[in-house]
């Protein structure tokens, strides 16, 4: 089963600076596997990312995904004040299964 | 417009069972997948499982097995996720979500695009 371990687990930052986050796999993956999600309190998860780098329908450009293999990175160029919210990595694998990161958690400084 | 409208909350005593549901609409229900992903409160999500609409098939999170059970009415285009032996660590928010597979130059990608939004499962004595 392949583990995807994020980081870091918070990250605090204001409006308008540039936001990182990693996402590190147990085990290399496909990158037409990796998706990245946002979810704010009280609402479902939304896809923001998939195939490592391709942004979902109505995603703004501020947003972006990289890497490949084992490290992946979702990058949010300047940081919006919808933008303060949980966001997860998330593979998936033959069977079919699923599996999420832990989360991070992106808030304001 | 493609959306998944899922049941209302339920409360359950430990040790009985919930059936949630989740209607999809907008779309041609046979033509995807659905999995079930639970979010336990302050917590991350888990991955449930998944159900083919086309033909039924499942594959659930190993934790599960044995104690849920997905299935689908293709009639009303609505799938189910049934959860037994409740226990209060089975306390989360329920969501379904569509498996969207998308192909490209040959090269097959995977992701949930479309999201329920969510059913609240609480199991307290």
């Amino acid at each position: 089963e392949i583990v995807l371990t994020q980081s870091p687990g918070t990250l605090s930052l204001s409006p308008g600076e540039r936001a990182t986050l990693s996402c590190r796999a147990s085990q290399s993956v496909s990158s037409s596997y990796l998706a990245w999600y946002q979810q704010k309190p009280g609402q479902a998860p939304r896809l923001l990312i998939y195939g490592a780098s391709s942004r979902a329908t109505g995603i703004p450009d501020r947003f972006s995904g990289s890497g490949s293999g084992t490290d992946f990175t979702l990058t949010i160029s300047r940081l919006e004040p919808e933008d303060f919210a949980v966001y997860y990595c998330q593979q998936y694998g033959s069977s079919p299964e699923w599996t999420f990161g832990q989360g991070t958690k992106v808030e304001i400084k | 417009q493609v959306q998944l409208v899922q049941s209302g909350a339920e409360v359950k005593k430990p040790g009985a069972s919930v059936k949630v549901s989740c209607k999809a609409s907008g779309y041609t229900f046979t033509s995807y997948g659905i999995s079930w992903v639970r979010q336990a409160p302050g917590q991350g999500l888990e991955w449930m499982g998944w159900i083919s609409a086309y033909n039924g098939n499942t594959n659930y999170a190993q934790k599960l097995q044995g104690r849920v059970t997905m299935t689908t009415d293709t009639s009303t285009s609505t799938a189910y996720m049934e959860l037994r032996s409740l226990r209060s660590d089975d306390t989360a928010v329920y969501y379904c979500a569509r498996e969207f597979i998308a192909v490209a130059g040959g090269v097959y990608y995977y992701y949930m695009d479309v999201w329920g939004k969510g059913t609240t499962v609480t199991v307290s004595s």
